[in-house]
C-alpha cells in the first residue's frame, strides 16, 4: 500500500538555525517524490521533486531509497518560509493521484 | 506552470440543498482530475478520480451519489454535492495532472463549502 508518513504535526525553529521536515513513505515500485506547500490563504503549490534534483528557496531533499525517506532541508530558516509543508508521493504519471502526507506546519520564530 | 482554476471559492448553503464546484484547468488540457477534500488542520484525503469521458473512480467510504464528478471535457471538472448536510462542510481541492507529464498535479485554489 502507498503511504506517506510526515511524523511531525508542527515544527518551530528560530529564524536563521537550520530545518528539516521528515518524510517518509512506503510503496511497492518506482516512485516519485514531491514536496508541496501550502502558505496562509494560497493554494497548494509544488515546491520541489526528487527527480528535478533542484533546491528551491533554499529547500532541498534528497530521495533516500534504502530508508525510503525524502527529508525537506534548508540550512537557515527564514520567516516566510512559515506554512503547511506535505510530502506526496506518486506512481509517476500524471493520471495517477498523489497520496499526500499528513503535513507539517513550520513556524519560524523572529 | 499550469493553471487551474475553481469556482466558487467560498458557498454557503442551507441543509438538503445541491452545490455544485467547477474545476476548470485554464492552459491546459486536463485527462485526468483528482477531486480531495481538506478537514480543518488535516492532509487532503483524495475523494475520486475523474478521466475525461468516463465515469469517475470514488475512493473508498466516499459516497458517489452524494459526490457527483461529471468531466464532460478536457478542461472541466464538476463536483455536485447533492442533498448537502453540515458534516459535508469541507475544503474540496481539485487537481488536474496530464497524461504527458510526470506525477506532478497542478491544484486549484480550493472551495470552502459550508453547510448549514
Amino acid at each position: 500500500a502507498q503511504r506517506v508518513t510526515q511524523p511531525e504535526k508542527l515544527l518551530s525553529v528560530f529564524k536563521g538555525a537550520p530545518v528539516e521536515l521528515k518524510c517518509n513513505y512506503s510503496y511497492s515500485g518506482s516512485p516519485e517524490l514531491f514536496w508541496y506547500v501550502q502558505y496562509s490563504r494560497q493554494r497548494l503549490q509544488l515546491l520541489l521533486r526528487h527527480i528535478s534534483r533542484e533546491s528551491i528557496k533554499g529547500f532541498t531533499a534528497d530521495l533516500n531509497k534504502g530508508e525510503t525517506s525524502f527529508h525537506l532541508k534548508k540550512p537557515f530558516a527564514q520567516e516566510e518560509d512559515s506554512a503547511m509543508y506535505y510530502c506526496a508521493l506518486s506512481g509517476g504519471s500524471g493520471n495517477t493521484p498523489l497520496v499526500f502526507g499528513k503535513g507539517t506546519r513550520l513556524s519560524v520564530i523572529a | 506552470g499550469a493553471v487551474v482554476s475553481q469556482h466558487p471559492s467560498r458557498v454557503i448553503c442551507k441543509s438538503g440543498t445541491s452545490v455544485k464546484i467547477e474545476c476548470r484547468s485554464l492552459d491546459f488540457q486536463a485527462t485526468t482530475m483528482f477531486w480531495y477534500r481538506q478537514f480543518p488542520k488535516q492532509s487532503l484525503m483524495l475523494m475520486a478520480t475523474s478521466n475525461e469521458g468516463s465515469k469517475a473512480t470514488y475512493e473508498q467510504g466516499v459516497e458517489k451519489d452524494k459526490f457527483l464528478i461529471n468531466h464532460a471535457s478536457l478542461t472541466l471538472s464538476t463536483l455536485t454535492v447533492t442533498s448537502a448536510h453540515p458534516e459535508d462542510s469541507s475544503f474540496y481541492i481539485c487537481s488536474a495532472g496530464t497524461s504527458g507529464n510526470t506525477g506532478e498535479l497542478f491544484f486549484g485554489e480550493g472551495s470552502r463549502l459550508t453547510v448549514l
